[in-house]
């Protein structure tokens, strides 16, 4: 079975500062990884997923993402911050099983990202 | 990838009533999944649905409160039965065409 664990509940930032949250996950095989953002009252929306390949993976709205297997973790990044991130991030993991539908996302428990200026 | 039409998008409901919420994927998926968000929380998987069979419920959910129907490859329901105010949630689908899951826009239920 797989777990996450996303290591800051709350992560108080200063606009154009910049901001990691940070993402260990736990797996006895090989997984995907993936990254959403939920706006206040909003649903859940993708930013970035890994499924192979080149450990740095790039996102929408300027954020990135770097997976280590060693490490086991998979950190969100932004170099620079605005208001308009203020939300709550979810970590996420499901198997990895060669791009036919599989088993259901395992998500951590959130962080949630407030940027003031 | 896959859009979800997901129904209703809120409800506030009675204690002791039922609430069936409906998920519509525009193409074939061979698998959804059903999830619960309670307030201030991350998301729970309540079950996986598969056509043709019967829905599989993780620890903590049982089918007699969260019954699911899952009649063609495109569509399902989760009912939530004999609410309380502890079902207050919002309850969401999602669909992994493989791989790249989407989700529905989420029901915000409130039971008073």
């Amino acid at each position: 079975a797989q777990s996450v664990t996303q290591l800051d509940s709350q992560v108080p930032v200063f606009e154009e500062a910049p901001v990691e949250l940070r993402c260990n996950y736990s797996s006895s095989v090989s997984v995907y990884l993936f990254w959403y953002v939920q706006y206040p009252n909003q649903g859940l929306q993708l930013l970035l997923k890994y499924l192979s390949g080149s450990t740095l993976v790039k996102g929408i709205n300027g954020f990135e993402a770097e997976f280590n297997k060693s490490q086991t973790s998979f950190h969100l990044r932004k170099p620079s911050v605005h208001i308009s991130d203020t939300a709550e991030y979810f970590c996420a993991v499901s198997p990895a099983r060669g791009g036919q539908a599989g088993t259901a996302l395992i998500f951590g428990k959130g962080t949630t990202l407030s940027v003031s200026s | 990838s896959a859009v979800i039409s997901q129904k209703p998008s809120r409800d506030i409901c009675q204690r002791g009533t039922s609430l069936t919420i409906q998920c519509q994927v525009d193409s074939q998926v061979t698998m959804m999944f059903w999830y619960r968000q309670q307030p201030g929380q991350s998301l729970t998987l309540i079950a996986t649905a598969n056509q043709g069979s019967e829905a599989t419920y993780e620890s903590g959910f049982v089918i007699d409160k969260f019954p699911i129907s899952r009649p063609n490859l495109t569509f399902s329901t989760l009912t939530v039965s004999n609410m309380s105010p502890e079902d207050s949630s919002i309850y969401l689908c999602s669909v992994d065409p493989g791989p790249g899951y989407t989700f529905g826009s989420g029901t915000r239920l409130t039971v008073v």
